[in-house]
């Protein structure tokens, strides 16, 4: 079967930096989206890879590992308004996306 | 605002009851989808429309029924459901069902079934 993993829930201080990790298996791969969902609220999208590697704009960086089947986001300089729920999701080889269970960030003073 | 609207934002009904939800996209999309939130769960889709044509139909029960008049109007009708069908569902577009096109969700409808 299809599956994505990722950490249920972390604590991380404002003003820090914090790595959330996502593994993946899939049938295939067509790429690796990150969204932000704050509560209540709609996911919204932050970044996108299909090739190994980091890609950064601004205060978060996505990297990509396909022969680990490992993503991880990387938020840097933590704010109050970091405090969401982020979700990682593959396309498969059908250009379906799967989505993790999504990871609750919570961000201390 | 994201572009992608979503009406009612909250509905209670009851298992007898008949309802729908509509969602609008003002980006000129031409894929739509229903999603399924429950509470520390994954996105489930259930229906996907790319140029108006349902290309994905997730085992979802008959209880749900999309619509898709155009390529900027998705509906989702309801009737006798059940209280585990209690969930936020989202809608999405994005510019095609496949590629790399990242898809914009609406606010999402709170549904509780009593």
């Amino acid at each position: 079967g299809q599956n994505i993993d990722q950490p249920t829930e972390m604590t991380a201080t404002e003003g820090a930096i914090v790595q959330i990790n996502c593994t993946y298996q899939t049938s295939g791969f067509n790429g690796l989206f990150w969204y932000q969902q704050h509560a209540g609220e709609a996911p919204t999208f932050l970044s996108y890879n299909v090739l190994d590697g980091l890609e950064e704009k601004g205060r978060f960086s996505s990297f990509l590992s396909r022969s680990k089947g490992y993503s991880y986001l990387l938020l840097k300089e933590l704010q109050m308004k970091d405090s969401a729920s982020y979700l990682c999701a593959v396309k498969d080889s059908n250009y379906q996306l799967i989505w993790g269970a999504g990871t609750k960030l919570i961000i201390k003073p | 605002e994201t572009g992608v609207t979503q009406t009612p934002r909250h509905l209670v009904m009851g298992m007898t009851n008949k309802k729908s939800l509509k969602c609008e996209q003002h980006l000129g999309h031409n894929a739509m989808y229903w999603y399924k939130q429950s509470a520390k769960k994954p996105l489930e889709l259930m229906f996907v429309y790319n140029f108006k044509e349902q290309t994905e139909n997730n085992s979802v029960p008959s209880r749900f029924s999309p619509e898709c008049p155009n390529s900027s109007h998705l509906f989702l009708h309801l009737h006798t459901l059940q209280p585990e069908d209690s969930a936020l569902y989202l809608c999405a577009s994005s510019q095609d069902e496949g590629g790399a096109y990242e898809q914009y969700f609406g606010p999402g409808t709170r549904l509780t079934v009593t």
